[in-house]
């Protein structure tokens, strides 16, 4: 089974404009850790959030927060004030438990438009 | 400038040849990882190493084998026992091994099999 859902399909966004990526996910462990990175057409997997399973209030960091809803298994990505520079495909991972794995999604992919 | 470096960043192989991908950190990191993604996909964990002298397979491990004499130092060698070795290749590493480390990726190596 899939453990990180990511099924919108690829989003144009306005400069300046908020979006959000949307992320479900499965699991039984109740430890976990969820990420987003962000992978431009370079290639290079960039670390943007972390929310872990027992944190009480949502991750935010700069102009990226997390949306982490627990009991419908759900860590949205909202990147306000889009720019040009956050074109990129976006992915959202989970770490369980004591496995060292980062379980990935198949991406979000956004565009920038001025 | 502490990170992460992969060499080469593009690599060509012949069918039936083994190649070798480097991976160096400076982060003073203890684990370190190797992933596949290939064209529209999330990654794929194939080894990590949770200390120097040890590493331990991870989801498809097949045709592939690697090596951790250095804490700085963790190599992938792709040998011809693996099918399909087209991908792009992503080494990772975390100060720890639970759910809330965070891995920071290298650049990449973008392997190409003739």
């Amino acid at each position: 089974a899939q453990k990180i859902t990511q099924t919108q399909p690829g989003m144009f966004v306005q400069e300046k404009e908020a979006v959000t990526l949307d992320c479900t996910y499965d699991t039984s462990d109740p430890s976990y850790g969820l990420f987003w990175y962000k992978q431009p057409s370079s290639g290079e997997m960039i670390f943007l959030i972390y929310q872990g399973s027992y944190d009480q209030q949502n991750a935010t960091e700069g102009r990226y927060s997390l949306n982490f809803q627990k009991a419908r298994k759900s860590a949205n990505l909202v990147i306000s004030a889009s720019q040009l520079g956050d074109s990129a495909m976006y992915f959202c991972a989970m770490r369980e438990g004591a496995y060292p794995r980062l379980a990935f999604g198949k991406g979000n992919q956004v565009v920038v438009i001025p | 400038d502490g990170g992460i470096t992969q060499s080469p960043k593009y690599l060509f192989r012949k069918e039936g040849q083994n190649v070798t991908l480097s991976c160096e950190q400076n982060l003073n990191h203890d684990a370190m990882y190797w992933y596949r993604q290939d064209p529209g996909q999330g990654l794929r964990l194939i080894y990590y190493s949770q200390i120097v002298n040890d590493f331990q397979k991870g989801d498809i491990a097949e045709g592939y084998s690697v090596s951790r004499e250095k804490k700085e130092s963790f190599p992938l060698t792709v040998t011809s026992a693996q099918k399909n070795p087209t991908a792009f290749y992503l080494c990772a590493s975390s100060p720890g091994q639970g759910p809330t480390d965070t891995q920071y990726f290298g650049p990449g190596t973008r392997l190409t099999v003739l």
